[in-house]
């Protein structure tokens, strides 16, 4: 059974900083590996999807890296911003569905 | 249309009442996925659907919860006799072939 675990929890840092945001993963065979952003009371938002021929995948200051042999996920930001504040979600993709890890909520302050 | 559309955005019912919430797939994904979010949760995997047919609805926490998929795009989920502990939002994504995944803004469901 797929386990995705995200650390850490909760983060918060101020303006400018670089960030690392870590995901693992229980089991290695996964389709793909994808990256959301939830801001409060809202939706999901699609950052990033790395298939699982693909090691990285970059969009402006975020870059998503996967490693299938660890069972692991990072997501870098670059010189963040206060509009970055908000839950970051990775979610495993095997066999039929996507399986969600618990989030990292990040704040950004000036 | 351009995304996932869910309505309705806010639904408060009466603890006993049947609801109905409606998922609008953007054109042409084939693969249709229910998802529960409750208060400080996680995201809950609850039913998923390719075409009209649910391979997978292991996640339905009771048979009051049931799905259905019409013509291969619009898909209801129903919840009969509703607790309180059934207060979530639920969100609704597609994907074209089961990868890139897009979400709807969910219904946000409270029981009272």
């Amino acid at each position: 059974k797929q386990e995705v675990t995200q650390i850490p929890a909760a983060l918060s840092v101020p303006e400018g900083e670089n960030l690392v945001l870590n995901c693992s993963f229980t089991d290695s065979a996964i389709y793909n590996l994808q990256w959301f952003r939830q801001d409060p009371g809202k939706g999901l938002t699609s950052l990033l999807l790395i298939q699982s021929s693909q090691r990285e995948q970059t969009s402006g200051r975020l870059n998503a890296s996967l490693d299938k042999s660890s069972g692991r996920s990072t997501l870098y930001i670059a010189a963040s911003q206060p509009g970055d504040s908000a839950t970051y979600l990775c979610a495993a993709y095997n066999t039929d569905k996507l399986i969600f890890g618990t989030g990292t909520r990040l704040q950004v302050f000036p | 249309g351009a995304g996932v559309s869910q309505s309705p955005s806010n639904k408060v019912t009466e603890k006993g009442k049947d609801v109905e919430l409606r998922c609008d797939p953007i054109s042409g994904h084939t693969a249709l996925y229910w998802y529960r979010q409750s208060l400080g949760q996680g995201l809950e995997f609850l039913i998923y659907f390719q075409g009209n047919s649910a391979p997978d609805k292991s996640g339905l926490p009771s048979d009051r919860f049931s799905a259905e998929r019409t013509g291969g795009s619009v898909s209801t989920l129903t919840i009969q006799r509703t607790q309180q502990e059934d207060s979530a939002v639920y969100l609704c994504a597609s994907s074209p072939q089961s990868y890139g995944y897009t979400f709807g803004s969910g219904t946000r469901l409270t029981v009272v």
